[in-house]
């Protein structure tokens, strides 16, 4: 059962343009939601998170919008720029219990001139 | 500070063969977790550590697969007679510990790119 949706699969913006990937979580327990990045050859790196007792994250032109009553969240990148081209996997962790991470099945981002 | 590293970065072998992989967490972390990566797919959590013990292997697929934490540092996941789905990249993670607050920043390693032929 997967406890971490995750849409799209891939996704094509234009340079300037704003990516946006959606998540949906089941698990209540959750109560921390990080945004990770991978590039080709590398590992997954922490890109931004957030907790439920708020409805906004922006880090930059990074920006986590959360709803909590319908169980999603999204990551907004304002003004992509093509060294924004990677995947991105959402995930969700319940922090009480044993703080594995349960993974979206990713969205590989293109951006393009 | 070095992040965490694992070796080898790439590995092939024939089916029914035993392989390691080695993982060393960033110095200090309590916490040291394994993913699998498939093609196409997400992250699969495969088993926890916290020191040398492992609270939670509920992610392991069978019995060919195990792990050993030792000093509270070094991590080697083995995986016994090896299978074509077995193929993927493992990945490790540290957390300057498990649990509560600080439970939320885990570090990936590179990973180790597994093929078995």
């Amino acid at each position: 059962q997967q406890q971490v949706k995750q849409s799209p699969q891939s996704l094509i913006v234009q340079k300037g343009g704003i990516s946006i990937i959606n998540c949906a979580y089941e698990n209540t327990a959750f109560d921390y939601f990080p945004w990770y990045q991978q590039f080709p050859g590398k590992g997954p790196a922490l890109l931004i998170a957030i907790r439920p007792d708020v409805s906004e994250k922006k880090e930059g032109r990074f920006t986590i919008s959360f709803n909590k009553s319908a169980k999603q969240f999204s990551l907004h990148i304002m003004d992509s720029q093509p060294g924004d081209s990677a995947t991105y996997f959402c995930a969700a962790i319940g922090t009480g219990t044993a703080s594995k991470l349960t993974f979206g099945t990713g969205t590989r981002l293109q951006v393009t001139l | 500070g070095a992040g965490v590293s694992q070796s080898p970065s790439n590995k092939v072998t024939e089916k029914g063969k035993d392989v390691e992989l080695r993982c060393d967490p960033i110095s200090g972390h309590t916490a040291l977790y394994w993913y699998r990566q498939s093609l196409g797919q997400g992250l699969e959590f495969l088993i926890y550590f916290q020191g040398n013990s492992a609270p939670d292997k509920s992610g392991l697929p069978s019995d060919r697969f195990s792990a050993e934490r030792t000093g509270g540092s070094v991590s080697t996941l083995t995986i016994q007679r090896t299978q074509q789905e077995d193929s993927a990249v493992y990945l490790c993670a540290s957390s300057p510990i498990a649990g509560g607050v600080f439970a939320d920043t885990q570090y990936f390693g590179p990973g180790t790119r597994l093929t078995v032929l």
